[in-house]
């Protein structure tokens, strides 16, 4: 089983509306959780941290939920370049990252 | 803020050559830096994990002696891919970190061999 899974998408977002998008992981002792945007060929950059409380920056609003182990992202107000690869990535117990495949996010006119 | 320079940014090489690849902190001191490959549609994959003067810690099925990690100091490591061949192609990506910075990545390197 993968450390983090997340749903590839694409998701197909018209511009304007909201798109949400879960990701799950397996090790219960993780302490920290992000959200990484990655546009085609380009590296990872950083979204957001997720918080236990949850947390907004703007548009964005993730959750997190250690009872079911599992982060989300979602997107109010779709622009055109919110499409990218979203990441969802999980600091483990032992201090390393774990990248989930990334959801893909096609943001349309 | 914290900045990581990567290069080459993409780099062509012939089968069987080596290939060096370095990472640079630029405004902070980086006591752990961490090699990344990611494959099309993949996820990152933790190759290594270096600590400045010390040896790195490569992750289960990644060969050291094919992949050679260098952190020499606080601001720079270097990945040397040696004897390169087609299956090694990929997107190569360093992160860095630091006491007051969290993960910084590098712009990556696209390596191809033919």
């Amino acid at each position: 089983r993968k450390e983090v899974e997340q749903d590839p998408g694409p998701f197909n977002v018209p511009e304007g509306a909201t798109v949400a998008f879960n990701c799950t992981y397996s090790n219960s002792a993780s302490q920290s959780f992000f959200w990484y945007r990655q546009d085609c060929r380009k590296e990872p950059k950083l979204l957001m941290s997720v918080y236990s409380s949850g947390n907004e920056d703007g548009r964005f609003t993730a959750q997190l939920n250690r009872a079911s182990q599992y982060i989300s992202l979602l997107i109010r107000d779709s622009k055109l370049s919110d499409s990218a690869t979203y990441l969802c990535v999980v600091d483990d117990s032992w201090g390393k990252l774990q990248f989930g495949a990334g959801t893909q996010v096609v943001v349309t006119p | 803020g914290a900045v990581v320079s990567q290069h080459p940014s993409w780099v062509i090489c012939k089968s069987g050559t080596s290939v060096k690849i370095e990472c640079r902190s630029l405004d902070f001191q980086a006591t752990t830096m961490f090699w990344y490959r990611q494959f099309p549609k993949q996820s990152l994959m933790l190759m290594a994990t270096s600590n400045e003067g010390s040896k790195a810690t490569y992750e289960q099925g990644v060969e050291k002696d094919k992949f050679l990690i260098n952190h020499a100091s606080l601001t720079l490591s270097t990945l040397t891919v040696t004897s390169a061949h087609p299956e090694d192609s990929s997107f190569y990506i360093c992160s860095a970190t630091g006491d007051q910075y969290g993960y910084t990545f590098g712009s990556g390197t696209r390596l191809t061999v033919v």
